[in-house]
């Protein structure tokens, strides 16, 4: 079975600074998605990011990317210019495709992040 | 175009009781997931249906836990007899098949259940 692992409960961070946070998970399939979720306070789940295993290049989304190491199963999340509404919740979380016969979401523990004005 | 809707946002339920917690899918995606969020954890994957079918219940309790996904209306997440252990955020997703559009999940605001 596949595991999502975050190591950092709690991160913080100054306003307009950037911050990563970390994740690595465990497969042995060879094609898969990782995904970064965002749980504000209003326990909304918002997708910030995506990425496609087989793809190499790393995915971006204006301010948000991530750094995608496929041989070390490490997926990380660089939140740039950091603004006071991206303090939340994060959570990593991996999907299998079709093919791997399961089409769930399996989630790390999550990273608090703190925005410092 | 709405998201995915879940009602309500709020239930208290005393011990014994039923819960009764309701999905309706975006415009278009046929396949439904239940999560649950215990306090300080991410969410736990409980349950995937589509239309009539129970595709994977693998974290699903054994007991007093239900869903279903019917033809016509809402899928629903049934809880009999709660505890306070079944305290916790219940999401519900959705999405077209992987195929289809996308492979990302569409998420509702959650359902907070309390059982006092």
């Amino acid at each position: 079975a596949q595991t999502v692992t975050q190591s950092q409960p709690e991160m913080s961070v100054q306003e307009a600074e950037t911050v990563t946070l970390s994740c690595t998970y465990d497969t042995s399939e060879s094609d898969y998605y990782l995904f970064w979720y965002k749980q504000p306070p209003s326990r909304q789940m918002i997708l910030v990011i995506r990425q496609e295993a087989y793809k190499q290049q790393n995915a971006t989304e204006n301010r948000f990317s991530v750094n995608f190491q496929k041989a070390a199963k490490s997926f990380s999340l660089k939140i740039s210019d950091s603004q006071l509404g991206d303090a939340a919740m994060y959570f990593c979380a991996y999907r299998s495709t079709p093919q791997g016969g399961s089409e769930k979401l399996v989630f790390g523990k999550g990273t608090k992040l703190t925005v410092n004005p | 175009n709405a998201g995915v809707m879940q009602n309500p946002r709020h239930l208290v339920r005393r011990r014994g009781q039923e819960a009764r917690l309701r999905c309706s899918p975006m415009k278009g995606h046929s396949h439904v997931y239940w999560y649950r969020q215990l306090p300080e954890e991410g969410l736990k994957f409980m349950v995937y249906l589509q239309k009539e079918n129970i595709i994977d219940e693998s974290g699903m309790p054994k007991e007093r836990f239900s869903a279903e996904f019917p033809k016509e209306g809402p899928s629903i997440l049934r809880i009999q007899q709660v505890v306070r252990g079944d305290s916790a955020a219940y999401f519900c997703a959705s999405s077209p098949p992987l195929g289809q559009g996308g492979y990302g999940y569409t998420f509702g605001s959650g359902t907070r259940l309390t059982v006092v």
